[in-house]
Protein backbone atom coordinates (compact mmCIF):
# COMPACT_ATOMS: atom_id res chain seq x y z
CA UNK A 1 0.00 0.00 0.00
CA UNK A 2 1.32 3.45 -1.10
CA UNK A 3 1.91 5.49 2.02
CA UNK A 4 3.87 8.13 4.51
CA UNK A 5 4.20 6.73 7.93
CA UNK A 6 5.70 8.84 10.61
CA UNK A 7 6.85 8.09 13.92
CA UNK A 8 6.29 8.79 16.79
CA UNK A 9 2.34 9.90 16.38
CA UNK A 10 2.48 10.97 19.99
CA UNK A 11 5.55 12.54 22.22
CA UNK A 12 5.62 14.50 25.29
CA UNK A 13 9.06 15.93 26.05
CA UNK A 14 10.87 18.81 27.66
CA UNK A 15 12.74 21.51 26.97
CA UNK A 16 15.43 21.38 25.57
CA UNK A 17 15.98 17.34 25.02
CA UNK A 18 17.06 16.61 21.23
CA UNK A 19 14.60 14.44 19.21
CA UNK A 20 13.85 13.12 16.10
CA UNK A 21 10.64 12.66 14.41
CA UNK A 22 10.98 9.83 11.36
CA UNK A 23 9.01 10.24 7.71
CA UNK A 24 9.21 7.71 5.36
CA UNK A 25 7.32 7.00 2.16
CA UNK A 26 7.45 3.51 -0.18
CA UNK A 27 6.04 5.43 -3.51
CA UNK A 28 9.75 6.62 -4.56
CA UNK A 29 8.68 9.92 -4.59
CA UNK A 30 11.63 12.49 -4.75
CA UNK A 31 9.92 15.42 -3.04
CA UNK A 32 9.32 15.96 0.40
CA UNK A 33 8.39 17.94 2.96
CA UNK A 34 7.43 19.03 6.36
CA UNK A 35 4.49 20.90 7.68
CA UNK A 36 3.14 21.85 11.17
CA UNK A 37 -0.10 23.03 12.14
CA UNK A 38 -1.22 25.17 14.60
CA UNK A 39 -5.02 26.94 15.33
CA UNK A 40 -5.21 29.89 13.69
CA UNK A 41 -2.30 29.47 11.21
CA UNK A 42 -2.74 26.69 8.88
CA UNK A 43 -0.48 24.20 7.62
CA UNK A 44 2.66 26.07 7.55
CA UNK A 45 5.70 24.45 5.44
CA UNK A 46 9.08 23.68 7.60
CA UNK A 47 11.50 22.07 5.31
CA UNK A 48 11.41 20.32 1.66
CA UNK A 49 13.58 18.16 0.18
CA UNK A 50 13.71 18.09 -3.76
CA UNK A 51 15.80 14.59 -3.55
CA UNK A 52 18.38 13.13 -1.69
CA UNK A 53 20.66 15.66 -0.28
CA UNK A 54 18.91 18.53 -1.41
CA UNK A 55 16.90 20.27 1.44
CA UNK A 56 15.85 23.83 1.56
CA UNK A 57 14.14 25.79 4.47
CA UNK A 58 9.97 26.20 4.12
CA UNK A 59 8.26 29.27 5.84
CA UNK A 60 8.92 28.39 9.16
CA UNK A 61 12.36 26.80 9.74
CA UNK A 62 14.04 28.31 12.87
CA UNK A 63 14.19 25.62 15.51
CA UNK A 64 13.91 22.46 12.61
CA UNK A 65 16.85 20.28 11.26
CA UNK A 66 16.17 17.75 8.67
CA UNK A 67 18.67 15.35 6.40
CA UNK A 68 18.17 13.58 3.28
CA UNK A 69 20.33 10.74 3.12
CA UNK A 70 18.03 8.00 1.41
CA UNK A 71 15.24 8.91 -0.81
CA UNK A 72 12.55 7.25 0.95
CA UNK A 73 13.26 8.58 4.21
CA UNK A 74 12.72 12.30 5.50
CA UNK A 75 13.49 12.61 9.50
CA UNK A 76 12.83 16.16 11.44
CA UNK A 77 15.19 16.72 14.02
CA UNK A 78 14.53 19.46 16.97
CA UNK A 79 18.12 19.79 18.66
CA UNK A 80 16.84 21.82 21.77
CA UNK A 81 12.93 21.83 21.60
CA UNK A 82 11.47 24.92 22.97
CA UNK A 83 7.64 25.22 24.12
CA UNK A 84 6.34 27.06 21.18
CA UNK A 85 7.30 24.00 19.18
CA UNK A 86 4.23 22.18 20.40
CA UNK A 87 2.20 21.45 17.23
CA UNK A 88 1.09 18.62 15.18
CA UNK A 89 3.56 18.04 12.29
CA UNK A 90 2.89 16.08 9.07
CA UNK A 91 5.35 14.82 6.47
CA UNK A 92 4.61 14.57 3.05
CA UNK A 93 5.44 13.12 -0.22
CA UNK A 94 4.98 13.27 -3.98
CA UNK A 95 6.83 13.19 -7.55
CA UNK A 96 8.71 16.23 -8.16
CA UNK A 97 7.45 18.67 -10.94
CA UNK A 98 3.35 19.26 -11.25
CA UNK A 99 0.78 18.67 -11.12
CA UNK A 100 1.06 15.57 -8.42
CA UNK A 101 -0.91 14.49 -5.97
CA UNK A 102 1.40 14.80 -2.48
CA UNK A 103 -0.01 12.34 -0.12
CA UNK A 104 0.46 13.00 3.71
CA UNK A 105 1.27 11.06 6.71
CA UNK A 106 -0.82 11.02 9.45
CA UNK A 107 0.89 13.16 12.27
CA UNK A 108 2.85 13.07 14.80
CA UNK A 109 1.32 15.32 17.71
CA UNK A 110 4.20 16.75 19.73
CA UNK A 111 4.15 18.25 23.21
CA UNK A 112 7.20 20.36 24.65
CA UNK A 113 6.94 21.19 28.58
CA UNK B 1 -0.49 33.68 1.42
CA UNK B 2 -2.60 31.80 0.28
CA UNK B 3 -4.31 32.83 -3.34
CA UNK B 4 -7.56 31.84 -2.46
CA UNK B 5 -10.87 32.93 -1.02
CA UNK B 6 -13.35 30.15 0.47
CA UNK B 7 -16.46 30.51 2.63
CA UNK B 8 -15.48 29.68 6.73
CA UNK B 9 -18.04 27.18 6.96
CA UNK B 10 -20.91 25.14 4.79
CA UNK B 11 -23.48 22.60 6.13
CA UNK B 12 -25.00 20.15 3.72
CA UNK B 13 -27.56 17.70 4.15
CA UNK B 14 -26.14 13.81 3.98
CA UNK B 15 -27.38 12.60 0.77
CA UNK B 16 -27.35 15.74 -1.29
CA UNK B 17 -24.63 17.40 -3.34
CA UNK B 18 -21.97 19.53 -1.50
CA UNK B 19 -20.74 22.38 -3.92
CA UNK B 20 -17.92 24.07 -2.01
CA UNK B 21 -16.68 27.44 -4.12
CA UNK B 22 -13.30 28.69 -4.19
CA UNK B 23 -12.27 32.82 -5.58
CA UNK B 24 -9.20 32.71 -7.12
CA UNK B 25 -8.97 35.65 -9.07
CA UNK B 26 -4.94 36.23 -9.55
CA UNK B 27 -4.33 32.57 -10.49
CA UNK B 28 -1.31 32.72 -13.73
CA UNK B 29 -1.73 30.89 -16.90
CA UNK B 30 0.54 27.95 -15.05
CA UNK B 31 -0.78 27.10 -12.02
CA UNK B 32 -3.40 24.41 -11.16
CA UNK B 33 -6.35 24.23 -8.84
CA UNK B 34 -5.99 21.64 -6.38
CA UNK B 35 -8.45 20.58 -3.86
CA UNK B 36 -7.45 18.85 -0.47
CA UNK B 37 -9.51 17.85 2.56
CA UNK B 38 -8.62 17.27 5.84
CA UNK B 39 -10.57 15.00 8.33
CA UNK B 40 -10.38 15.99 11.73
CA UNK B 41 -6.54 16.68 12.23
CA UNK B 42 -5.82 13.23 10.22
CA UNK B 43 -3.28 14.28 7.41
CA UNK B 44 -4.54 16.45 4.25
CA UNK B 45 -5.90 14.19 1.66
CA UNK B 46 -6.06 14.85 -1.87
CA UNK B 47 -9.26 15.17 -4.13
CA UNK B 48 -9.02 16.61 -7.52
CA UNK B 49 -7.09 19.19 -9.53
CA UNK B 50 -7.60 20.80 -12.92
CA UNK B 51 -6.11 23.57 -15.10
CA UNK B 52 -8.48 24.53 -17.00
CA UNK B 53 -10.91 21.79 -17.94
CA UNK B 54 -13.56 20.39 -15.87
CA UNK B 55 -12.78 17.11 -13.97
CA UNK B 56 -14.29 14.71 -12.62
CA UNK B 57 -12.74 11.33 -10.10
CA UNK B 58 -14.53 8.58 -8.32
CA UNK B 59 -14.58 11.52 -5.14
CA UNK B 60 -15.62 14.60 -6.89
CA UNK B 61 -16.27 17.30 -9.49
CA UNK B 62 -14.36 20.07 -10.00
CA UNK B 63 -16.08 23.16 -12.75
CA UNK B 64 -13.85 25.97 -12.92
CA UNK B 65 -14.94 28.94 -15.15
CA UNK B 66 -13.52 29.96 -18.02
CA UNK B 67 -12.02 32.98 -17.13
CA UNK B 68 -10.32 30.38 -14.37
CA UNK B 69 -10.99 33.08 -11.49
CA UNK B 70 -13.20 30.86 -9.18
CA UNK B 71 -14.16 27.46 -9.22
CA UNK B 72 -16.40 24.70 -7.61
CA UNK B 73 -15.55 21.67 -5.53
CA UNK B 74 -19.12 18.81 -5.69
CA UNK B 75 -19.23 15.86 -4.03
CA UNK B 76 -22.52 14.32 -5.75
CA UNK B 77 -23.96 12.58 -2.60
CA UNK B 78 -22.50 13.90 0.60
CA UNK B 79 -22.16 11.52 3.73
CA UNK B 80 -21.25 12.21 7.39
CA UNK B 81 -18.15 11.15 6.54
CA UNK B 82 -17.65 13.94 3.80
CA UNK B 83 -17.51 16.16 7.18
CA UNK B 84 -13.94 17.78 7.03
CA UNK B 85 -12.23 20.88 6.29
CA UNK B 86 -11.76 21.74 2.22
CA UNK B 87 -8.95 23.48 0.80
CA UNK B 88 -8.91 25.22 -2.33
CA UNK B 89 -5.04 25.34 -3.46
CA UNK B 90 -3.48 27.48 -6.66
CA UNK B 91 -0.48 26.44 -7.30
CA UNK B 92 2.14 26.55 -10.04
CA UNK B 93 3.55 23.61 -12.58
CA UNK B 94 7.37 25.15 -11.54
CA UNK B 95 9.47 22.56 -10.17
CA UNK B 96 9.77 22.21 -6.74
CA UNK B 97 6.34 24.23 -5.91
CA UNK B 98 4.98 23.85 -2.46
CA UNK B 99 1.20 23.60 -2.01
CA UNK B 100 0.20 26.51 0.18
CA UNK B 101 -2.86 25.52 2.85
CA UNK B 102 -5.19 28.78 3.53
CA UNK B 103 -7.85 28.24 6.40
CA UNK B 104 -10.20 26.28 4.15
CA UNK B 105 -13.78 25.90 4.58
CA UNK B 106 -15.31 23.50 7.04
CA UNK B 107 -18.01 21.39 5.73
CA UNK B 108 -21.05 19.46 8.38
CA UNK B 109 -22.96 17.33 6.46
CA UNK B 110 -25.79 16.92 8.67
CA UNK B 111 -28.16 13.84 8.83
Amino acid sequence: EAQVTQNPRYLITVTGKKLTVTCSQNMNHEYMSWYRQDPGLGLRQIYYSMNVEVTDKGDVPEGYKVSRKEKRNFPLILESPSPNQTSLYFCASRLAGAPNEQFFGPGTRLTVL
Amino acid sequence: DAKTTQPTSMDCAEGRAANLPCNHPTISGNEYVYWYRQIHSQGPQYIIHGLKNNETNEMASLIITEDRKSSTLILPHATLRDTAVYYCIVSSMEYGNKLVFGAGTILRVKS
